[in-house]
């Protein structure tokens, strides 16, 4: 057990729908990372937050935002899916010394 | 070219034998890295820190070689429990934004 958890697990949703996952991170951790797993791939880096700021983005749309709150856990919203938004959304807590980063389970999107 | 590259296997390997994994990287200006394990539809999680000088952790061993830009990972005596994907992370900067290979698929056959 990481400490750190993201819900839901499982989700369904319809191509042009939106969708907000959610990530409570581990107790003191103040940076929270969000990556894309597709089928068969590596995770990718969309962003990561730091003390409620984002503090990196990777080569992920502008319908991919984020939310950081003060008590550190985050939300990843995706607007206008797209069939390919499909994949394991994983959430990784940082402590401030920036030694480790710890995985929530994930949650798995389907986009039909 | 990607940022973090692997072989994607699968490696099938009996029971008992050593297998080797490696790992290049592109950014020569990578400041850590690292193995994870990932078993069917969970989670990645961290077998291991790589280190310059090498390190080993029971029948695992990783090494890092800056010149060349390449992780490696030796795992000896192999199990049926190391079946898994393993994958190569690379830490650019200083606030754990990883880059991931693919990942390699090991399957051990008793």
């Amino acid at each position: 057990e990481t400490g750190v958890t993201q819900s839901p697990t499982h989700l369904i949703k319809t191509r042009g729908q939106q969708v907000t996952l959610r990530c409570s991170s581990q107790s003191g951790h103040n940076t929270v990372s969000w990556y894309q797993q597709a089928l068969g791939q590596g995770p990718q880096f969309i962003f990561q937050y730091y003390r409620e700021e984002e503090n990196g983005r990777g080569n992920f749309p502008p319908r991919f935002s984020g939310l950081q709150f003060p008590n550190y856990s985050s939300e990843l919203n995706v607007n206008a899916l797209e069939l390919d938004d499909s994949a394991l959304y994983l959430c990784a807590s940082s402590p401030p010394t920036n030694t480790e980063a710890f995985f929530g389970q994930g949650t798995r999107l389907t986009v039909v | 070219r990607k940022e973090v590259e692997q072989d994607p296997g699968p490696f099938n390997v009996p029971e008992g034998a050593t297998v080797a994994f490696n790992c290049t990287y592109s950014n020569s200006a990578s400041q850590s890295f690292f193995w994870y394990r990932q078993d069917c539809r969970k989670e990645p999680k961290l077998l291991m820190s790589v280190y310059s000088s090498g390190n080993e952790d029971g029948r695992f061993t990783a090494q890092l070689n800056r010149a060349s830009q390449y992780i490696s990972l030796l795992i000896r005596d192999s199990k049926l429990s190391d079946s898994a994907t393993y994958l190569c992370v690379v830490n650019k900067g200083s606030n754990y934004q990883l880059i991931w290979g693919a990942g390699t698929k090991l399957i051990i056959k008793p």
